[in-house]
């Protein structure tokens, strides 16, 4: 079925670890990008991207690097894991750029649950 | 502070029953979103409302978004069980995708 995959779904690192959060979607989107969700917070933008080798910082970037070699595929790379990583990260796409009268829905992958110890 | 700030935080309701949850906003908007999200699983999305748009339906949801006093209202009527989740207003502003989303609504709908 299409729509945005993410892997894994769950992952435990310990502090100072890195690994890379993997994110794909067969849909032909432009647009892609990565969030994470707190407990009791709404989802907070920390890396997107409007295209194959655009990529941007959102609110909370620190921490995190992303590319976009492909227009299918955003992972997203923790360099050097810290409990303060702990959260859930979900990735989203969307097919078009924003703007006046957009009407772009979005997305969600299924989440990875992620916790450093 | 966020923007796309629910009200309430927390609804619980009987099945039947309508709910009603708020979202305010600080800056201009392309649109408005509402997304759910159910326990542990990824959002989905539900209605998007324009910024030339006033009131929008689909299905059971009303969504209603006023400008002026930077507020947007779901309606969810006649509600299940199942509608039982965190309800997110979005807001997408500026020139690029960039979605804000508050902290959400979790409803409870109970049998």
């Amino acid at each position: 079925n299409a729509g945005v995959t993410q892997t894994p779904k769950f992952q435990v690192l310990k502090t100072g670890q890195s690994m890379t959060l993997q994110c794909a979607q067969d849909m032909n989107h432009e647009y892609m990008s990565w969030y994470r969700q707190d407990p009791g917070m709404g989802l907070r933008l920390i890396h997107y991207s409007v295209g194959a080798g655009i990529t941007d910082q959102g609110e909370v970037p620190n921490g995190y690097n992303v590319s976009r070699s492909t227009t299918e595929d955003f992972p997203l790379r923790l360099l050097s894991a810290a409990p303060s990583q702990t959260s859930v990260y979900f990735c989203a796409s969307s097919y078009s750029r924003a703007g006046a009268g957009a009407t772009n829905s979005y997305t969600f992958g299924s989440g990875t649950r992620l916790t450093v110890v | 502070s966020q923007q796309g700030e629910e009200d309430p935080q927390a609804l619980s309701i009987q099945e039947g029953e309508n709910a009603t949850m708020n979202c305010s906003y600080k800056t201009s908007i392309n649109n408005l979103q509402w997304y759910r999200q159910n326990s542990g699983r990824g959002l989905v999305h539900l209605i998007l409302i324009r910024s030339n748009e006033r009131e929008k339906h689909s299905g059971r949801l009303r969504v209603t978004l006023d400008t002026s006093k930077k507020s947007s209202s779901l309606l969810i009527t006649a509600s299940r069980a199942a509608d039982t989740a965190s309800y997110f207003c979005v807001v997408e502003s500026g020139g690029y995708n960039k979605l804000i989303f508050g902290a959400g609504t979790r409803l409870a709908v109970h049998p």
